[in-house]
């Protein structure tokens, strides 16, 4: 079981919507990650908050916008989105390096 | 940029038989770590090797660094049909920042 929690497990949204994807641990973990990953494919990294800062962005569109309201939560706020952007989005919290992920979302634009 | 290569893509084995998957980086890694993705499933940590030629054993699993740290490998002794997903190598170069995830190898086992 994990102990990254990820809301929704699926969304389907219009290329016109306004969405939030949402990630909490209770770890205590300070960094958090948002990572992207396509079928059959490794994930890919995204966004990196450490101790609630945004440390790395991976030049990732201005149609993606993360959050970090606090050291627990992580939203990922979406806004016209493509198609291409379907996938599997994936929140994790990191302690040693070591990932934890949550469950996922898996979003399909239409 | 630092690059995780991973083979084989793909492998299909009877329960039963042995399963090897290989890691090379492109850069010395300050260490690397094995993460298990199952079918609908999201990664899951296995473990992580920090030293030189270390070899850490998780019951039928065995892993390894190379001595050179840009290398690794994940043996699986005796297949079973729970051992089926896609597991990922992941490595951190020494003058990195960030997890680089190799392509992964699906091993499906029949039984």
């Amino acid at each position: 079981d994990t102990e990254v929690t990820q809301t929704p497990k699926h969304l389907v949204m219009g290329m016109t919507n306004k969405k939030s994807l949402k990630c909490e641990q209770h770890m205590g973990h300070r960094a958090m990650y948002w990572y992207k990953q396509k079928a059959k494919k490794p994930p890919e990294l995204m966004f990196v908050y450490s101790y609630e800062k945004l440390s790395i962005n991976e030049s990732v569109p201005s149609r993606f916008s993360p959050e970090c309201p606090n050291s627990s939560l992580l939203n990922l706020h979406l806004h016209a989105l493509q198609p291409e952007d379907s996938a599997l989005y994936l929140c994790a919290s990191s302690r040693l390096e070591k990932l934890f992920f949550g469950s996922g979302t898996q979003l399909s634009v239409l | 940029g630092q690059q995780v290569m991973q083979i084989p893509q793909y492998q299909h084995v009877q329960e039963g038989e042995d399963f090897t998957t290989y890691c090379n980086s492109s850069t010395t890694l300050s260490n690397i770590q094995w993460y298990k993705q199952r079918p609908g499933g999201h990664p899951v940590f296995l473990i992580q090797l920090v030293k030189s030629g270390e070899v850490k054993k998780q019951k039928r699993l065995t892993f390894q660094f190379g001595e050179a740290k840009k290398n690794s490998s994940l043996h699986i002794t005796a297949t079973q049909t729970t051992d089926v997903g896609t597991y990922f190598c992941a490595g951190v170069a020494n003058s990195g920042y960030a997890l680089n995830f190799g392509k992964g190898t699906s091993l499906l086992v029949t039984p």
